[in-house]
């Protein structure tokens, strides 16, 4: 089954605790990101990547690392979480190289500093 | 950037009614899509229409690119249809959401 896969699903960790989230996608996509979800402030870009070993900032990508190194994953780093990283979390791929493809979204991951 | 607007903010519908949901953008888009969150908080994909109409049984969207707007219909809603819709929009590298419109389908 075509799909994008996030681990955990849901986490709550303490403030400085480095953290990795994982994603995975099996359709050969080019571009991934990773957003974050907040209230009141809707669903903002933290990173992309246009193919392996090419990344880049979004709207928000303060405290926050990613890696592309093989084509189907993108991790996003917490080195050193603090409680206003509270959020939900999404990764997204898409076939074409940027935007203008269709985008897929995974299952989200819960994330809640303490 | 880019501005997305969408209306109204907020709808309450009684089961069985129709609705249309808007989505403005204020500069030329490559990609829009529609996404339903359901209560569990996943994306649900609904619609990829840069342009054009497309209909998927109760649901359908239309896209006027060149006036900067989509709309999304819903007909006879069902109590499953509460949550929030975004659109989102492709802009040079980045996709942009809406603001989303919180529907309450009532039985």
């Amino acid at each position: 089954e075509a799909q994008v896969t996030q681990n955990p699903r849901y986490l709550i960790t303490v403030t400085g605790k480095k953290l990795t989230v994982t994603c995975s996608q099996n359709m050969n996509h080019e571009y991934m990101s990773w957003y974050r979800q907040d209230p009141g402030l809707g669903l903002r870009q933290i990173y992309y990547s246009m193919n392996v070993e090419v990344t880049d900032k979004g709207d928000v990508p303060e405290g926050y690392k990613v890696s592309r190194k093989e084509k189907r994953n993108f991790p996003l780093i917490l080195e050193s979480p603090s409680p206003n990283q509270t959020s939900l979390y999404f990764c997204a791929s898409s076939l074409l190289p940027g935007t203008s493809g269709e985008q897929y979204f995974g299952p989200g991951t819960r994330l809640t500093v303490t | 950037g880019i501005q997305v607007e969408q209306s109204p903010p907020d709808l309450i519908l009684q089961e069985g009614a129709n609705s249309t949901l808007r989505c403005n953008f204020s500069d030329s888009v490559n990609n829009l899509q529609w996404f339903h969150q359901n209560p569990w908080g996943q994306l649900i994909n609904l619609f990829y229409i840069p342009s054009g109409t497309k209909q998927n049984g109760r649901l359908s969207a239309t896209t006027v690119a060149t006036e900067r707007y989509s709309l999304l219909y819903i007909s006879s809603s069902q109590t499953t249809d509460s949550g929030v819709y975004f659109c989102a929009v492709g802009y040079g590298q980045n996709f942009v959401f809406g603001p989303g419109t919180r529907l309450s389908v009532l039985p």
